[in-house]
């Protein structure tokens, strides 16, 4: 069955501590994965893609295929990344997205 | 933010209506989606359309319908088949090519009184 899972429901850090945000799924072929981010009274939207291999707001996430993984990281945490942060996958022809639960990150002063 | 519109923003409902929520796009996407957004369980996908004329079931499509008549329009109707339809509504749509991300829209929360 194709799954995405991410574990925890509220992640809390300081401001300047680094951040991991993690995103396991389940899908047999090969995975697009991508992150989105819901930020206070706004849409949700893309903050990046694995395909692309970029890093925005210094976010980084690495596919690992080994370990079915695609977390999200950041060295140094900012209070306006707190946020609602879904990870997705990418499903069948209709390029349908299956989304996990979703993380909230918060960063405290 | 433009292009995905979606209203109304909140709406209530009576048990046993029927309610329609509206998506409306200027961005030329061929794609569109509907999702129903719960706490502590994600998104998940009701309805999609590739192309006017054309739609799929997703995973939760019991107790909704849709139309696609237009390209620029997508309406989900809930439907009084629908158990427990109070939760936040969110539309989206995808431009063309394998890949391409999809945006959404500011979403409708709906709330069964």
């Amino acid at each position: 069955a194709q799954r995405v899972t991410q574990p925890e429901k509220l992640l809390s850090v300081f401001k300047g501590a680094p951040v991991e945000l993690k995103c396991n799924y389940s899908y047999s072929g090969s995975p697009e994965l991508f992150w989105y981010v819901q930020y206070s009274r706004q849409r949700l939207q893309l903050l990046l893609r694995h395909i692309s291999r970029e890093s925005i707001k210094g976010f980084t996430a690495d596919l690992n295929k080994g370990e079915t993984s695609f977390h999200l990281k950041k060295p140094f945490a900012q209070e306006e990344d707190s946020a609602m942060y879904y990870c997705a996958l990418m499903s069948g022809g209709y390029n349908k997205l299956i989304f996990g639960a979703g993380t909230r990150l918060a960063v405290h002063p | 933010d433009g292009g995905i519109t979606q209203s109304p923003k909140y709406l209530f409902r009576k048990e046993g209506q029927n309610v329609t929520l509206s998506c409306e796009q200027n961005l030329n996407h061929d794609a569109m989606y509907w999702y129903r957004q719960d706490p502590g369980q994600g998104l998940r996908l009701i309805y999609y359309s590739q192309i006017v004329n054309d739609f799929q079931k997703g995973d939760i499509a019991e107790g909704y319908s849709v139309s696609r008549e237009k390209k620029e329009s997508f309406p989900l109707t809930v439907t009084s088949a629908q158990k427990n339809p109070t939760a936040f509504y969110l539309c989206a749509t995808r431009g063309g090519g394998r890949g391409n991300e999809q945006f959404f829209g500011p979403g409708t929360r709906l709330t069964v009184l």
